[in-house]
């Protein structure tokens, strides 16, 4: 498995502000993916992370609300901007790891944001 | 809209049963994966299935694919109080596995 960590674990935010989340993963992983996770549902793609290069974004997401980054093969980080209550969700991050020609999705512990 | 659709929504079992989670998808796919997910936390990977696996074991999981039917199952045998948590299955679509597509989730409670 891959070890993928995220910080903050948690934040509360005021409207109209932005917050960075940052997702650092371990060098097995190829691929690193955002998703947003509204309270009660599912998970939902926001963007694939592309190194050296802008991100694959998803149908409804866009960069100029979900910025993101990711400067090398390990790192990564996405930005919610302008905030608004509706953006109160948890972001996870997600690293994609070959193993015996098998891709496996690892996912971090997630960033629970609010915001008031 | 989502790829997968779960059900039960909700199963509440008693410590010992066994708990059947299903999941039922819409297009062709490369390979199905389980999660777990603590309330408010990060998934944890429990278990892959290729398309052209039928089933799966690992510990006290087993895992079912139907791709005529295009459903899976998950089975959780002699559950603990410490299973409660929301179960998602992930879809991988035909020739990419990298873009998953999830299901729209089971939460299941263990009672001691």
């Amino acid at each position: 498995s891959a070890v993928i960590s995220q910080k903050p674990s948690r934040d509360i935010c005021q409207r109209g502000t932005s917050l960075t989340i940052q997702c650092q993963v371990d060098s097995q992983v190829t691929m690193m993916f955002w998703y947003r996770q509204q309270p009660g549902q599912s998970l939902t793609l926001i963007a694939t992370a592309n190194q050296g290069s802008e991100a694959t974004y998803e149908s409804g997401f866009v960069i100029d609300k979900f910025p993101i980054s990711r400067p090398n093969l390990t790192f990564s980080t996405l930005t919610v901007s302008n905030m608004s209550p509706e953006d109160s969700s948890i972001y996870l991050c997600s690293g994609l790891v070959d193993q015996q020609n098998q891709e496996t999705q690892y996912f971090g512990p997630g960033t629970r944001l609010l915001v008031l | 809209s989502q790829q997968g659709e779960e059900d039960p929504q909700a199963l509440s079992i008693q410590e010992g049963e066994n708990a059947t989670m299903n999941c039922s998808y819409k297009t062709s796919i490369n390979n199905l994966q389980w999660y777990r997910q603590n309330s408010g936390r990060g998934l944890v990977h429990l278990i892959l299935i290729r398309s052209n696996e039928r089933e799966k074991h690992s510990g006290r999981l087993r895992v079912t694919l139907d791709t005529s039917k295009k459903s899976s199952s998950l089975l959780i045998t002699a559950s603990r109080a410490a299973d409660t948590a929301s179960y998602f299955c992930a879809t991988g679509i035909s020739g990419s596995a990298r873009q998953l597509t999830f299901g729209s989730g089971t939460q299941l409670t263990v009672l001691p």
